[in-house]
Protein backbone atom coordinates (compact mmCIF):
# COMPACT_ATOMS: atom_id res chain seq x y z
CA UNK A 1 0.00 0.00 0.00
CA UNK A 2 0.78 3.65 -0.13
CA UNK A 3 3.16 4.96 2.57
CA UNK A 4 1.52 7.56 4.93
CA UNK A 5 2.74 9.27 7.70
CA UNK A 6 2.18 8.16 11.57
CA UNK A 7 0.12 10.49 12.53
CA UNK A 8 -3.44 9.96 12.41
CA UNK A 9 -6.40 12.62 11.64
CA UNK A 10 -7.49 13.53 15.23
CA UNK A 11 -11.14 15.02 16.21
CA UNK A 12 -10.99 15.86 19.91
CA UNK A 13 -14.65 15.97 21.28
CA UNK A 14 -16.06 16.92 24.92
CA UNK A 15 -18.16 14.23 26.47
CA UNK A 16 -22.05 14.70 25.46
CA UNK A 17 -20.86 16.75 22.34
CA UNK A 18 -22.09 15.48 18.51
CA UNK A 19 -18.91 14.07 16.68
CA UNK A 20 -18.81 14.03 13.04
CA UNK A 21 -16.11 11.85 11.12
CA UNK A 22 -15.58 12.18 7.64
CA UNK A 23 -14.11 9.68 4.91
CA UNK A 24 -13.41 10.12 1.48
CA UNK A 25 -13.51 7.33 -1.09
CA UNK A 26 -11.48 6.42 -4.12
CA UNK A 27 -13.82 3.82 -6.36
CA UNK A 28 -17.03 5.54 -7.67
CA UNK A 29 -17.96 1.97 -8.67
CA UNK A 30 -17.70 0.97 -4.70
CA UNK A 31 -21.47 -0.14 -3.46
CA UNK A 32 -21.29 -1.32 -0.05
CA UNK A 33 -19.75 1.12 2.68
CA UNK A 34 -18.69 0.12 6.40
CA UNK A 35 -17.39 1.85 9.71
CA UNK A 36 -15.07 -0.09 11.69
CA UNK A 37 -14.54 0.65 15.34
CA UNK A 38 -10.66 0.14 16.27
CA UNK A 39 -9.93 0.49 20.29
CA UNK A 40 -6.06 -0.05 21.77
CA UNK A 41 -5.26 -3.22 21.37
CA UNK A 42 -8.21 -5.06 19.56
CA UNK A 43 -9.09 -5.81 15.77
CA UNK A 44 -11.81 -3.20 13.99
CA UNK A 45 -15.46 -3.90 15.28
CA UNK A 46 -18.28 -3.06 12.79
CA UNK A 47 -20.41 -0.11 13.17
CA UNK A 48 -22.95 0.85 11.08
CA UNK A 49 -23.00 0.33 6.94
CA UNK A 50 -25.17 1.68 4.01
CA UNK A 51 -25.49 0.58 0.49
CA UNK A 52 -24.88 2.71 -2.10
CA UNK A 53 -28.99 3.31 -3.26
CA UNK A 54 -29.39 4.88 0.53
CA UNK A 55 -28.18 8.57 1.13
CA UNK A 56 -28.37 8.05 5.04
CA UNK A 57 -28.75 5.16 7.51
CA UNK A 58 -29.27 5.74 10.90
CA UNK A 59 -28.49 2.98 14.32
CA UNK A 60 -28.38 3.18 17.89
CA UNK A 61 -26.58 7.23 18.44
CA UNK A 62 -24.81 6.82 15.21
CA UNK A 63 -25.50 7.72 11.34
CA UNK A 64 -23.86 7.34 8.38
CA UNK A 65 -24.31 9.44 5.38
CA UNK A 66 -23.34 9.18 1.84
CA UNK A 67 -22.77 11.33 -0.88
CA UNK A 68 -22.13 9.66 -4.33
CA UNK A 69 -21.72 12.55 -6.17
CA UNK A 70 -18.11 13.65 -4.49
CA UNK A 71 -17.13 10.32 -3.09
CA UNK A 72 -17.93 11.27 1.07
CA UNK A 73 -18.93 9.89 3.64
CA UNK A 74 -19.35 11.05 7.27
CA UNK A 75 -20.18 8.82 10.24
CA UNK A 76 -22.10 11.08 13.23
CA UNK A 77 -22.15 9.82 16.55
CA UNK A 78 -24.51 11.52 18.80
CA UNK A 79 -24.14 12.16 22.57
CA UNK A 80 -20.46 11.24 22.29
CA UNK A 81 -19.25 9.08 25.28
CA UNK A 82 -15.28 8.40 26.64
CA UNK A 83 -15.96 4.84 25.55
CA UNK A 84 -16.24 5.97 22.26
CA UNK A 85 -12.62 7.17 22.46
CA UNK A 86 -10.95 5.13 19.28
CA UNK A 87 -9.90 4.62 15.86
CA UNK A 88 -12.41 4.88 12.83
CA UNK A 89 -12.60 3.77 9.79
CA UNK A 90 -14.39 3.43 6.64
CA UNK A 91 -14.39 0.69 4.07
CA UNK A 92 -15.71 0.30 0.58
CA UNK A 93 -16.40 -2.65 -1.57
CA UNK A 94 -16.72 -2.96 -4.95
CA UNK A 95 -19.05 -5.28 -6.58
CA UNK A 96 -16.22 -6.79 -8.46
CA UNK A 97 -15.16 -10.26 -6.88
CA UNK A 98 -15.42 -11.34 -3.44
CA UNK A 99 -16.06 -9.07 -0.48
CA UNK A 100 -12.96 -7.39 0.57
CA UNK A 101 -13.08 -4.11 1.50
CA UNK A 102 -10.91 -1.25 1.35
CA UNK A 103 -9.84 0.40 4.44
CA UNK A 104 -8.77 4.04 4.60
CA UNK A 105 -6.69 5.69 6.57
CA UNK A 106 -8.52 6.03 9.91
CA UNK A 107 -9.57 9.33 12.46
CA UNK A 108 -8.61 9.14 16.13
CA UNK A 109 -11.83 9.97 18.17
CA UNK A 110 -10.59 11.16 21.53
CA UNK A 111 -13.79 12.01 23.88
CA UNK A 112 -12.64 14.37 26.99
CA UNK A 113 -14.66 14.18 30.25
CA UNK B 1 -16.11 -10.59 21.36
CA UNK B 2 -16.18 -12.13 17.73
CA UNK B 3 -15.19 -15.61 18.46
CA UNK B 4 -12.37 -14.95 15.65
CA UNK B 5 -9.20 -15.88 18.04
CA UNK B 6 -5.51 -15.63 17.02
CA UNK B 7 -2.07 -16.54 18.05
CA UNK B 8 0.40 -15.78 18.98
CA UNK B 9 -0.83 -12.14 20.24
CA UNK B 10 2.94 -10.97 20.27
CA UNK B 11 6.02 -12.84 18.39
CA UNK B 12 9.47 -11.32 17.64
CA UNK B 13 11.59 -12.46 15.12
CA UNK B 14 15.10 -11.32 13.37
CA UNK B 15 15.18 -10.30 9.55
CA UNK B 16 15.32 -13.14 7.17
CA UNK B 17 13.62 -15.81 9.77
CA UNK B 18 10.16 -17.10 8.65
CA UNK B 19 7.04 -17.19 10.73
CA UNK B 20 3.49 -18.25 10.49
CA UNK B 21 0.30 -16.91 12.74
CA UNK B 22 -2.83 -18.77 13.49
CA UNK B 23 -6.37 -17.50 13.02
CA UNK B 24 -9.44 -20.06 14.03
CA UNK B 25 -12.66 -18.42 12.09
CA UNK B 26 -16.05 -17.83 14.03
CA UNK B 27 -18.56 -21.13 14.02
CA UNK B 28 -20.22 -20.68 10.90
CA UNK B 29 -17.61 -18.71 8.53
CA UNK B 30 -16.13 -20.46 5.44
CA UNK B 31 -14.67 -17.52 4.48
CA UNK B 32 -10.75 -16.05 6.14
CA UNK B 33 -8.98 -12.72 4.94
CA UNK B 34 -5.44 -11.30 5.99
CA UNK B 35 -4.59 -7.96 6.67
CA UNK B 36 -1.93 -6.18 7.57
CA UNK B 37 -1.94 -2.84 9.94
CA UNK B 38 1.43 -0.67 10.36
CA UNK B 39 1.14 2.01 12.63
CA UNK B 40 -1.28 4.72 12.35
CA UNK B 41 -2.28 3.14 8.77
CA UNK B 42 -5.71 1.39 7.96
CA UNK B 43 -5.46 -2.00 7.52
CA UNK B 44 -4.09 -3.46 3.88
CA UNK B 45 -5.64 -6.64 2.55
CA UNK B 46 -3.14 -9.11 1.82
CA UNK B 47 -5.22 -12.10 0.40
CA UNK B 48 -8.58 -14.06 1.31
CA UNK B 49 -9.03 -17.74 1.38
CA UNK B 50 -12.52 -19.21 0.50
CA UNK B 51 -13.19 -23.41 0.89
CA UNK B 52 -9.24 -23.48 1.16
CA UNK B 53 -8.52 -22.05 -1.78
CA UNK B 54 -7.24 -18.58 -2.40
CA UNK B 55 -10.06 -16.22 -3.49
CA UNK B 56 -8.24 -12.80 -4.00
CA UNK B 57 -5.14 -11.24 -3.29
CA UNK B 58 -3.50 -7.60 -2.50
CA UNK B 59 -0.25 -5.84 -3.46
CA UNK B 60 2.19 -8.72 -1.27
CA UNK B 61 4.98 -10.18 -2.56
CA UNK B 62 4.72 -14.09 -3.21
CA UNK B 63 6.78 -14.45 0.54
CA UNK B 64 3.34 -14.02 1.84
CA UNK B 65 2.07 -17.29 1.45
CA UNK B 66 -1.15 -18.94 3.63
CA UNK B 67 -3.74 -21.55 3.79
CA UNK B 68 -6.92 -22.77 4.41
CA UNK B 69 -7.82 -25.96 6.92
CA UNK B 70 -11.10 -27.98 6.63
CA UNK B 71 -12.08 -26.74 9.56
CA UNK B 72 -11.89 -22.85 7.80
CA UNK B 73 -8.81 -22.11 10.57
CA UNK B 74 -6.01 -20.73 8.60
CA UNK B 75 -2.42 -19.56 8.73
CA UNK B 76 -0.84 -16.76 7.33
CA UNK B 77 3.14 -17.75 6.73
CA UNK B 78 5.77 -14.98 5.95
CA UNK B 79 9.60 -16.58 4.54
CA UNK B 80 12.51 -14.15 4.53
CA UNK B 81 11.07 -11.65 7.31
CA UNK B 82 12.33 -7.82 6.53
CA UNK B 83 11.94 -5.10 9.25
CA UNK B 84 9.16 -3.21 7.24
CA UNK B 85 7.07 -6.48 7.65
CA UNK B 86 6.69 -5.67 11.93
CA UNK B 87 2.85 -4.56 11.92
CA UNK B 88 -0.05 -6.06 13.25
CA UNK B 89 -1.68 -8.90 11.45
CA UNK B 90 -5.24 -9.32 11.82
CA UNK B 91 -7.65 -11.80 10.48
CA UNK B 92 -11.13 -11.63 10.10
CA UNK B 93 -13.52 -14.05 8.66
CA UNK B 94 -16.92 -13.85 7.24
CA UNK B 95 -19.66 -16.12 5.61
CA UNK B 96 -19.42 -15.60 1.89
CA UNK B 97 -22.87 -15.53 0.18
CA UNK B 98 -25.04 -13.80 2.61
CA UNK B 99 -26.29 -10.69 1.65
CA UNK B 100 -24.77 -7.56 3.16
CA UNK B 101 -21.38 -9.73 4.45
CA UNK B 102 -19.30 -8.43 7.27
CA UNK B 103 -16.18 -8.91 8.43
CA UNK B 104 -15.41 -10.06 11.94
CA UNK B 105 -11.99 -9.28 12.88
CA UNK B 106 -10.00 -10.88 16.04
CA UNK B 107 -7.42 -8.80 17.79
CA UNK B 108 -4.46 -9.55 15.79
CA UNK B 109 -0.90 -10.41 15.87
CA UNK B 110 1.22 -7.68 16.68
CA UNK B 111 4.80 -9.11 14.98
CA UNK B 112 7.83 -7.05 15.40
CA UNK B 113 11.51 -8.14 13.52
CA UNK B 114 14.30 -6.92 14.80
Amino acid sequence: GESVGLHLPTLSVQEGDNSIINCAYSNSASDYFIWYKQESGKGPQFIIDIRSNMDKRQGQRVTVLLNKTVKHLSLQIAATQPGDSAVYFCAEKSPLGSYIPTFGRGTSLIVHP
Amino acid sequence: ETGVTQSPTHLIKTRGQQVTLRCSSQSGHNTVSWYQQALGQGPQFIFQYYREEENGRGNFPPRFSGLQFPNYSSELNVNALELDDSALYLCASSATGQVNEKLFFGSGTQLSVL
